[in-house]
């Protein structure tokens, strides 16, 4: 079936240590992928997003995603996390040639930061 | 400032309350859709709206309706909400449909009793 997976649930990192946010997709053609990010009590930010090209995306807030067409992923990474980079993230895509354009978003990673 | 604007912002109702959730953009953007966030099922698109007057279902449409009359705003509608609709929802729009960007409004909590 298609789907995205983020297999991470929670993560727990130290403030100035690197993070990796997996996510994995399943669809037969690459899709649209990006990075969303949800702050408590706020709606969604988009970090950053990959349509073709150069398969190392930079964003905003220091984040960078890989996509790996062979390994049908596209990790989140930043190299030294703030406190205030704790929040849920979110990997969507938009599957390829879907009329209808919805985002199909994984379940969320949630990032916890220690001081 | 560009933005999309839901109200209200936390709703507690009963069952069989007839509801609206307005949703407003000031962007002029074409397309506009409705997400519900539940925990660990991420969000998962109710509707969505091409342009005026141009809408369909998403995966989980059941128990709800929309309308677009005009482009800024896509209310969303709960006839007879149940207790199965209480969730986190979200307004979103993009310029246009495909890969543009999708902004995310602030969120409405709604709670049926």
């Amino acid at each position: 079936a298609q789907s995205v997976t983020q297999p991470d649930i929670h993560i727990t990192v130290s403030e100035g240590a690197s993070l990796e946010l997996r996510c994995n997709y399943s669809y037969g053609a690459t899709p649209y992928l990006f990075w969303y990010v949800q702050s408590p009590g706020q709606g969604l930010q988009l970090l950053l997003k990959y349509f073709s090209g150069d398969t190392l995306v930079q964003g905003i807030k220091g984040f960078e995603a890989e996509f790996k067409r062979s390994q049908s992923s596209f990790n989140l990474r930043k190299p030294s996390v703030h406190w205030s980079d704790a929040a849920e993230y979110f990997c969507a895509v938009v599957p390829y040639m879907d009329s209808s354009y919805k985002l199909i978003f994984g379940s969320g990673t949630r990032l916890l930061v220690r001081p | 400032e560009a933005q999309v604007t839901q109200n209200p912002r936390y709703l507690i109702t009963v069952t069989g309350k007839k509801l609206t959730v307005t949703c407003s953009q000031n962007m002029n953007h074409e397309y506009m859709s409705w997400y519900r966030q539940d925990p660990g099922l991420g969000l998962r698109q109710i509707y969505y709206s091409m342009n005026v007057e141009v809408t369909d279902k998403g995966d989980v449409p059941e128990g709800y309706k929309v309308s677009r009359k005009e482009k800024r705003n896509f209310p969303l509608i709960l006839e007879s909400p149940s207790p199965n609709q209480t969730s986190l929802y979200f307004c979103a729009s993009s310029l246009t449909s495909g890969g543009s960007e999708q902004f995310f409004g602030p969120g409405t909590r709604l709670t049926v009793l």
